[in-house]
């Protein structure tokens, strides 16, 4: 059974850098099956794609590409997400997800919190 | 981007009845090559990660109950509850892979009335 968790600080100040890691279980972050994304959603809100990375290729949603990291580390099977320059805009629960085929995300994190104020 | 827009905004339903999501996407999600709707449906309870219920428009996910259907091709698609349970109260959203980057509808949120 495929497990993801989402772990980093709850807390980001203003234009500073928000980072999280996803840990994997049940399935290789180095594998080509599979792409591994992360997804935010504000508060009350939608749901918005932030990008995928597979075996070192990388996809940003373009409206966060010129701010958006996301990189693999497969020795800790674990992937990373890093967003500069963050205001209140970005604060939401992220989550990190497999992609399968791209054609849907299948399972989820459990989401983590992000809250950026000063 | 491909838009997706989910009517109704919210609905309210009696136990056991059927419940009916629209989806409506900006522009077509057929991929000709394969003939195949690049759109999926989710569930996301309360305080939880959405979960997939339906891929390629219609094929349900392993492990979900056959009270949940999707239909539709092209630019407009239905999620089906037909029987309404209580555990089915949640917000469901749409999704579109046909293009990156792949977008949500805003959601439905569904209700016991």
């Amino acid at each position: 059974q495929v497990q993801l968790q989402e772990s980093g600080p709850g807390l980001v100040k203003p234009s500073e850098t928000l980072s999280l890691t996803c840990t994997v279980s049940g399935a290789s972050v180095s594998s080509g099956s599979y792409y591994w994304s992360w997804i935010r959603q504000p508060p009350g809100k939608g749901l918005e794609w932030i990008g995928y990375i597979q075996r070192g290729t990388t996809n940003y949603n373009p409206s966060l590409k010129s701010r958006v990291t996301i990189s693999v580390d497969t020795s800790k099977n674990q992937f990373s997400l890093k967003l500069s320059s963050v205001t209140a805009a970005d604060t939401a629960v992220y989550y990190c997800a497999r992609d399968v085929d791209n054609i849907r995300f299948d399972p989820w994190g459990q989401g983590t919190l992000v809250t950026v104020s000063s | 981007d491909i838009v997706m827009i989910q009517s109704p905004d919210s609905l309210a339903v009696s136990l056991g009845e059927r419940a009916t999501i629209n989806c409506k996407s900006s522009q077509s999600v057929l991929y000709s090559s394969n003939n195949k709707n690049y759109l999926a449906w989710y569930q996301q309870k309360a305080g939880q990660p959405p979960k997939v219920l339906i891929y390629w428009a219609s094929t349900r996910e392993s492990g979900i109950p056959d009270r949940f259907s999707g239909s539709g091709s092209g630019t407009d698609f239905t999620l089906t509850i037909s029987s309404l349970q209580a555990e089915d109260v949640a917000v469901y959203y749409c999704q579109q892979y046909y293009s990156t980057p792949p977008t949500f509808g805003q959601g439905t949120k569904v209700e016991i009335k």
